[in-house]
């Protein structure tokens, strides 16, 4: 079963609006953690942001925010005042705290950011 | 100074060959991981070590074996390579994840393509 699952293959915004990139997953581990990454087009794989299971406030760091909806089980990416470089592939993963501790990725978004 | 680094960047083959990627971290992690990307950028984990035991090995054929001479290096062998081999193989590393739900961020090597002909 698919553990992460990110519904847009591919999204456009105008330069300097905010965006949000939908992740949701599923676990019955009650201490897990979600990141973000980016992946521009020259490959490398960028560590966004973080999010705890058991964290009680949002992770913020600088103009990404997760918006954490635990009993919905998602943890969408928000990417304010958006830049031409934020053009990339954005992949959520989860992190269970049992198991093979490994992250698991989801599908990715592709965002095109237009001027 | 690059903190994960893999060599060599591109890798172009035949099909049958036998190939090795190298990875080497300077973070003074205890982890470290391979992860193959398809060409549809599917992101997908394939062993980990931890202080140089193997602690996941994904159902990968076994023409792949990884090996950690210390923990700080991590070696990819692929024998008679096929043409499905082709892909993005990422090597990362982190300090062990724990129980607990501290971050223990993944920082991922550069990436060495690989195109099996």
């Amino acid at each position: 079963a698919q553990k992460i699952t990110q519904t847009q293959p591919g999204m456009f915004v105008q330069e300097k609006e905010a965006v949000t990139l939908d992740c949701t997953y599923d676990t019955s581990d009650p201490s897990y953690g979600l990141f973000w990454y980016k992946q521009p087009s020259s490959g490398e794989m960028i560590f966004l942001i973080y999010q705890g299971s058991y964290d009680q406030q949002n992770a913020t760091e600088g103009r990404y925010s997760l918006n954490f909806q635990k009993a919905r089980k998602s943890a969408n990416l928000v990417i304010s005042a958006s830049q031409l470089g934020d053009s990339a592939m954005y992949f959520c993963a989860m992190r269970e705290s049992t198991g093979r501790r490994a992250l698991t990725f989801g599908s990715g978004t592709r965002l095109q950011v237009q001027p | 100074d690059t903190a994960v680094s893999q060599t060599p960047k591109y890798l172009v083959t035949q099909m049958g060959n036998d190939k090795s990627i190298k990875c080497e971290q300077n973070l003074g992690h205890d982890t470290m991981y391979w992860y193959k990307q398809d060409s549809k950028k599917f992101l997908k984990i394939m062993f980990s070590y931890n202080n140089k035991e193997l602690i996941i090995n994904e159902t990968v054929p076994n023409r792949f074996s990884p090996k950690s001479p210390d923990k700080a290096h991590l070696n990819l062998h692929i024998n008679s390579l096929e043409l499905g081999d082709s892909a993005v193989y990422f090597c990362a590393s982190s300090q062990f994840p724990g129980q607990g739900t501290g971050a223990n961020v993944l920082t991922f090597g550069a990436g060495s393509r690989l195109t099996v002909l």
